[in-house]
């Protein structure tokens, strides 16, 4: 009954190569998010979905695609991974955009890029 | 200028004290403020908002907001080891798509 779940959990992979991230509330919620934690544990917003539609696209390079085939599901995927997009990437959904909106995150994916 | 600006810590508190985190926002437009817990290895946890100056408070936690100064706290009483964890501050700064801004968080120790 896990509220928002990515997979998977753990990611290495070699430069170069292209991989994906999927994501999946069961909260009934209109708005999802991806967030980037660096190892400095700073969290940064990358995109945003709102029943379907991209609303916020932070300066993210355009290796990073993220697809949503509908409100409850938001995958990410990543072309011609470099080292610096190591880190750990958090899917997060809220009940709606807005001021006091109140976000609640899944489990993450940790990659690693060798 | 940051965004959000916490004391990276760490914080060491014995157990039962009273554990202060702080938390400064440069956009007076902000709106919303929000801790979350993480912890090691895990996902960030929501455990607080406020929204209007003052104090909020929830179980042993309370936020405190002060608008003017720009400035949002969060007060764990009673602290326990297992308050042990990194403590990120968000603030909505008046955008209504819903977009948070972190701090770097505060890492919290409480021993026993």
């Amino acid at each position: 009954d896990t509220a928002v779940s990515q997979t998977p959990k753990y990611l290495v992979t070699q430069m170069g190569n292209d991989k994906s991230i999927k994501c999946e509330q069961n909260l009934g919620h209109d708005t999802m998010y991806w967030y980037k934690q660096d190892s400095k544990k700073f969290l940064k917003i990358m995109f945003s979905y709102n029943n379907k539609e991209l609303i916020i696209n932070e300066t993210v390079p355009n290796r990073f695609s993220p697809k949503s085939p509908d409100k409850a599901h938001l995958n990410l995927h990543i072309n011609s991974l470099e080292l610096g997009d190591s880190a750990v990437y958090f899917c997060a959904s809220s009940t709606s955009t807005g001021i006091y909106t109140e976000a609640f995150f899944g489990q993450g994916t940790r990659l690693t890029v060798v | 200028q940051k965004e959000v600006e916490q004391n990276s810590g760490p914080l060491s508190v014995p157990e039962g004290a009273i554990a202060s985190l702080n938390c400064t926002y440069s956009d007076r437009g902000s709106q919303s403020f929000f801790w979350y817990r993480q912890y090691s290895g895990k996902s960030p946890e929501l455990i607080m908002s406020i929204y209007s100056n003052g104090d909020k408070e929830d179980g042993r936690f309370t936020a405190q907001l002060n608008k003017a100064s720009q400035y949002v706290s969060l007060l764990i009483r009673d602290s326990q080891p297992s308050d042990s964890a990194t403590y990120l501050c968000a603030v909505n700064r008046g955008s209504t798509l819903g977009r948070l801004y972190f701090g770097r968080g505060t890492q919290l120790t409480v021993w026993p």
